[in-house]
């Protein structure tokens, strides 16, 4: 059981790459979400998907795509990075309803756009 | 939406001594708080959460109380050790919002030994 992953666990890119990062969860988990953080501004969810086959926005969506593959996967990608996206990645999933509502973080994504 | 603030910001004890964080949030209709820790590197790990039938809930060292009157909810910290050294994280939920989870900014804890 390995909970969440995420790949890769660095990557630097120059502006306007573009890359996708990868999230898997093993707990059989509904839903999934992507955060990034800075230093001292906490956690802001980027996009959210509360089931298979939904996405949501967050606070901070611009710039960025979602695709939740299937229960398991839920990727995002950066279509033309720019270096206000510096930053460190987290995935995360959780259960749904009583009872399964707790929310596991992956290791992150470091991420430099020069 | 959910707004949810985290006091204070950052905080320092002597090891042994006890620790304290508190968040308020604004949904009455949040009904899930789950606290954080994270350390340099690593990504937040779940250590403790209440729900909103309960007022209180303790595991070893540490609790979580919540006033659902009031809309705050508290994290404790006792017999602190270096180790309790990390940023801890509040969050709020309901499963009415798409299970989507509001945190407020951390608090940066450390242990003086």
């Amino acid at each position: 059981n390995a909970g969440v992953t995420q790949t890769p666990k660095f990557q630097v890119l120059k502006t306007g790459q573009s890359m996708t990062l990868q999230c898997a969860q093993d707990m059989n988990h509904n839903s999934m979400y992507w955060y990034r953080q800075d230093p001292g501004m906490g956690l802001r969810l980027i996009y959210y998907s509360a089931s298979e086959g939904t996405t949501d926005k967050g606070e901070v969506p611009n710039g960025y795509n979602v695709s939740r593959l299937n229960k398991r996967e839920f990727s995002l990608r950066l279509e033309s990075a720019a270096p206000s996206q510096t930053s460190v990645y987290f995935c995360a999933s959780s259960g749904t309803g009583t009872g399964g509502q707790e929310q596991y973080f992956g290791p992150g994504t470091r991420l430099t756009v020069t | 939406g959910e707004n949810v603030e985290q006091h204070p910001s950052t905080l320092s004890v002597q090891e042994g001594d006890s620790a304290v964080i508190k968040c308020t949030y604004s949904d009455s209709a949040s009904n899930y708080f789950p606290w954080y820790k994270q350390e340099l590197g690593k990504g937040p790990q779940l250590i403790i959460d209440i729900r909103s039938n309960v007022g209180e809930k303790k595991d070893q060292r540490i609790a979580v109380t919540l006033n659902k009157t009031a809309k705050h909810f508290s994290l404790h910290i006792t017999e602190t050790q270096p180790e309790d050294s990390a940023v801890y994280f509040c969050a709020a939920t309901t499963t009415n919002t798409g299970n989507q989870f509001y945190f407020g900014t951390g608090t940066s804890l450390t242990v003086i030994p």
